[in-house]
């Protein structure tokens, strides 16, 4: 059955240093990969989108790759502040487009 | 451009009762995906809307349903309400197929408490 794992459920690092994120995916040949960023209490924010055919995609401090061979895709925040504190979702399409299968998550924790 | 509004934002609940959720896209939106986050489970698919048709389904029991009206709002509707209902609901609205539509936007969600 398809599964996406996300690497681990917290990930605590020091302000300024470089916060990566795993997700790998199982009996998946996804279109697209996305992630989306959650605060306690609402609804999650699309971050970034990239396609089967990507490498990589970059917006800001945010960049990612996705390895359709490895079935993973890793999400890296550059010069991490303690604002970017949130869980962090990896999303991949269902086989139809707006039906996302998401990943548990991974809570990010940036220390001052 | 106002995001995507839900309503309420919290509701109690007792079992066997029914409860309908409210969803307002973001204007130009026509699709509305519902989407049920309880700790548990996560994140899970319930359904999608797109021009007033229900295009897909989650694996939710028939309890779930939902509705698209002509200017994109959506409702979804639980009958006989189980505790394990109890669970943040989120709507998602999307430009809907095309380029740009697969990015979703979501509301703050309902957070839904059954007793």
């Amino acid at each position: 059955s398809q599964k996406i794992e996300q690497n681990s459920e917290a990930l605590n690092i020091q302000e300024g240093k470089t916060a990566t994120l795993t997700c790998n995916y199982t009996n998946y040949s996804p279109a697209y990969l996305q992630w989306y960023r959650q605060d306690p209490g609402r609804g999650p924010v699309f971050l970034l989108l990239i396609r089967e055919n990507e490498k990589e995609k970059r917006k800001e401090r945010l960049k990612v790759t996705f390895d359709t061979t490895l079935k993973q895709s890793l999400f890296h925040i550059t010069a991490s502040q303690p604002a970017d504190s949130a869980t962090y979702l990896c999303a991949l399409d269902g086989g139809s487009a707006r039906q996302l299968t998401f990943g548990s998550g991974t809570q990010l924790t940036v220390l001052p | 451009k106002a995001g995507v509004t839900q309503t309420p934002r919290y509701l109690i609940k007792t079992r066997g009762q029914q409860v309908t959720l409210s969803c307002s896209p973001i204007s130009g939106h026509r699709s509305v995906s519902w989407y049920q986050q309880t700790p548990g489970q996560g994140l899970q698919f319930l359904f999608e809307y797109f021009s007033e048709t229900q295009r897909n389904k989650g694996n939710f029991p028939g309890r779930f349903s939902g509705r698209q009206f002509s200017n994109s709002r959506s409702e979804m509707n639980v009958s006989t309400l189980e505790l394990g209902d109890s669970a943040l609901y989120l709507c998602a609205s999307s430009l809907g197929p095309g380029t740009e539509g697969e990015k979703l936007f979501f509301g703050s969600g309902t957070q839904l408490s059954v007793l």
